[in-house]
């Protein structure tokens, strides 16, 4: 079947600090990835769209040089949060398409 | 401003029961309405999910009902079991950006 893994699942870092993050695709081609954040009110945050082949489009509020992401392949993606403070806490979520999503990896800033 | 509502923000009801999360929208761009299911400490999945072409999605014990006129969605759970207590999302997307909005969630609680 169909799967994204995330890992790490859980991390935390200190203020200041940068950390990254990774998706996996197993079971098909994920072509678009999408990375989200869910803050601890449960509000996603969409951060950015990558397409493979495409330029990754970020949202407002988000920008490449806080939420690097990489999208080399069709199974591979990953971002980074640069410089994390605590309002980047939070779980980030990795999907493919609107059908698959990853279980998260939970940013704990301190 | 929220583009997709929900409500309740929480509900409760007893095993057996049907229950009913509502989902409201404002861009009629909105054209795909996946409902997601999250289980504490974890991520979303996919639960059922409607095109604005149709007004009734069913699978197994989930229905959407969906009112494009009135721009209102809702999903029934019916014989709610304990084991469906989670939080579920409404979400939406437009054809054209294939960006998810998400709502901000109903947590059911299915008491036994």
């Amino acid at each position: 079947g169909a799967l994204v893994y995330q890992y790490p699942r859980r991390t935390i870092c200190k203020s200041g600090t940068s950390m990254r993050m990774e998706c996996q695709a197993v079971g098909f081609q994920a072509t678009s990835v999408a990375w989200y954040r869910q803050s601890p009110q449960k509000t996603f945050e969409l951060i950015a769209l990558s397409t493979v082949n495409s330029a990754i489009k970020y949202e407002q509020n988000f920008t490449q040089e806080k939420f690097p992401i990489s999208h080399p392949n069709l199974s591979f993606s990953s971002m980074t949060v640069l410089n994390a403070y605590l309002e980047d806490r939070g779980l980030y979520l990795c999907g493919a398409g609107e059908q698959y999503f990853g279980p998260g990896t939970r940013l704990t800033v301190l | 401003q929220q583009q997709v509502r929900q409500s309740p923000q929480s509900l409760t009801v007893w095993e057996g029961e049907t229950a009913i999360l509502n989902c409201s929208y404002e861009n009629s761009a909105f054209d795909y309405f996946p409902w997601y299911q999250q289980f504490p400490g974890e991520g979303p999945a996919l639960l059922i999910s409607i095109l604005s072409v149709s007004n009734k999605k069913e699978d197994g014990r989930f229905t959407i009902f969906f009112n494009k006129r009135e721009k209102k969605l809702s999903l029934h759970i019916a014989d709610s079991q304990p084991g469906d207590s989670a939080t579920y999302f409404c979400a939406a997307i437009t054809g054209n950006t294939r960006k998810l909005i998400f709502g901000l969630g109903t947590t059911l609680q299915v008491q036994p």
